[in-house]
């Protein structure tokens, strides 16, 4: 059972553009919804994280965009640059009745042109 | 400070071999988790321990087996390798709410 559903498998930007990757979850119980940044080679690293008392969450050009009634959650990259070519996946749990256990979504290869 | 090391990096191993993927932190982190990733697949949670001597198992744990007698080292142990579990096995502590990851083991069984 995939809980957690993210779109598009792959993206392609031209530098300076906006990237968006969708996510979808099923599990009303979820209390945190990271993102992680995969370079190749690499294993995932946290970008950026954000909890479901909140809409939106901006840390630099990323920002997590929160909607709770239709459970979805979604990544901005603004002013996308080449350096941001990397596979994304979201990620969901329950803090504390998962010990941050993640169920992943399936990936997201972004590709920025220059 | 390493954080996280994998080892073998890379391992080829034939069908029906036991193979052990090592896993070290640093840390002292109490949670530690082992995930694959597969393509079309994202990562799936094959076991994890709350700490020294506590197991569970998570999506994927068939024909795979953990053990962890120290805090700091979580290794796994395919029993008798089957080409399905051709995939890159990555190690991960939890340190507050993230999860952190080591760099990957690659191993192909053929």
């Amino acid at each position: 059972q995939q809980q957690v559903k993210q779109s598009p498998q792959s993206l392609i930007v031209q530098k300076g553009g906006i990237s968006i990757i969708n996510c979808a979850y099923e599990n009303t119980a979820f209390d945190y919804f990271p993102w992680y940044q995969q370079f190749p080679g690499k294993g995932p690293a946290l970008l950026i994280a954000i909890r479901p008392d909140v809409s939106e969450k901006k840390e630099g050009r990323f920002t997590i965009s929160f909607n709770k009634s239709a459970k979805q959650f979604s990544l901005h990259i603004m002013d996308s640059q080449p350096g941001d070519s990397a596979t994304y996946f979201c990620a969901a749990s329950n803090v504390e009745t998962s010990g941050s256990r993640l169920t992943f979504g399936e990936g997201t290869q972004l590709t920025v042109n220059p | 400070d390493a954080g996280i090391t994998q080892s073998p990096r890379y391992k080829i191993t034939e069908t029906g071999r036991q193979v052990t993927l090592m896993c070290h932190q640093t840390w002292s982190h109490s949670y530690m988790f082992w995930y694959r990733q597969d393509l079309g697949h994202g990562l799936r949670l094959i076991y994890y321990s709350a700490a020294a001597d506590i197991t569970d198992k998570g999506e994927v744990p068939d024909g795979y087996v953990v053990s962890r007698s120290k805090t700091e080292n979580f290794p796994l142990t395919l029993e008798s390798a089957t080409r399905s579990q051709t995939s890159v096995y990555f190690c991960a502590t939890r340190g507050g709410n993230t999860i952190y990851f080591g760099e990957g083991s690659w191993l192909t069984v053929v």
